[in-house]
């Protein structure tokens, strides 16, 4: 079975501070994959990154960076300098090599306060 | 861009009518999934299609059933709506098998009084 934890179920700061939200998941598969989607208040899901199980190399993305951890099992997204506009309910979602459907954690929501 | 729609926002019927929830994909994508979201549950998977005529269960099927007779479109029907099918619907789609991104749509927010 898949598991995705996000135990952060809500976070607020104020503009221009960093924030990460936490993002650990279990899997027995050796070969799966991770996502960050962003909802924001109009609902739809927009996809932010994908990380493969075979490339640990974090990333960045202008203000937004994901460090992934095979370790601590862990995916972690960081904002920088925040803005009002980063204001969402962010998921991590994991599929394994051999299923379909993302299993999704139960949300982080974010709020930037200006 | 990927573009993925759903047939309505907002949707209200009665206990026991047939539902159809529609979504539509525009870039030629192979598999498509209908997930709901629910407060403290986050999204579960409903049912999926990798191919037309063709579907699998997600993990929450019963209720619902679905259709795919062309590959651009999918829908999500609940046979006899109840109320605890009030929920946020969102369809998703991916380019193919072993292409794991999904690409998702903006939701329906269905409400059976």
């Amino acid at each position: 079975a898949q598991k995705v934890t996000q135990a952060q179920t809500e976070i607020s700061v104020v503009e221009k501070e960093d924030v990460t939200l936490d993002c650990v998941y279990e899997t027995r598969d050796t070969t799966y994959y991770l996502f960050w989607y962003k909802q924001p208040p109009s609902g739809e899901l927009v996809f932010l990154i994908r990380r493969n199980s075979f490339d640990e190399q974090n990333e960045i993305s202008g203000r937004y960076s994901w460090n992934f951890q095979k370790s601590t099992s862990s995916f972690n997204f960081t904002i920088t300098a925040s803005q009002v506009v980063d204001s969402a309910v962010y998921f991590c979602a994991l599929v394994g090599g051999g299923a379909d459907g993302l299993t999704f954690g139960k949300g982080t929501h974010l709020i930037i306060q200006p | 861009d990927v573009k993925v729609t759903q047939s309505s926002r907002y949707l209200v019927k009665r206990t026991g009518e047939k539902v159809f929830l529609e979504c539509v994909q525009d870039m030629d994508h192979e598999n498509m999934f209908w997930y709901r979201q629910d407060p403290g549950l986050g999204l579960r998977l409903i049912y999926f299609s990798y191919d037309v005529k063709m579907k699998e269960k997600g993990d929450i099927p019963e209720g619902y059933s679905v259709s795919r007779e062309k590959k651009e479109r999918f829908s999500l029907i609940l046979e006899s709506a109840s109320t605890n099918q009030t929920s946020m619907y969102l369809c998703a789609s991916s380019l193919q098998r072993g292409v794991r991104t999904q690409y998702f749509g903006p939701g329906t927010r269905l409400t059976v009084l």
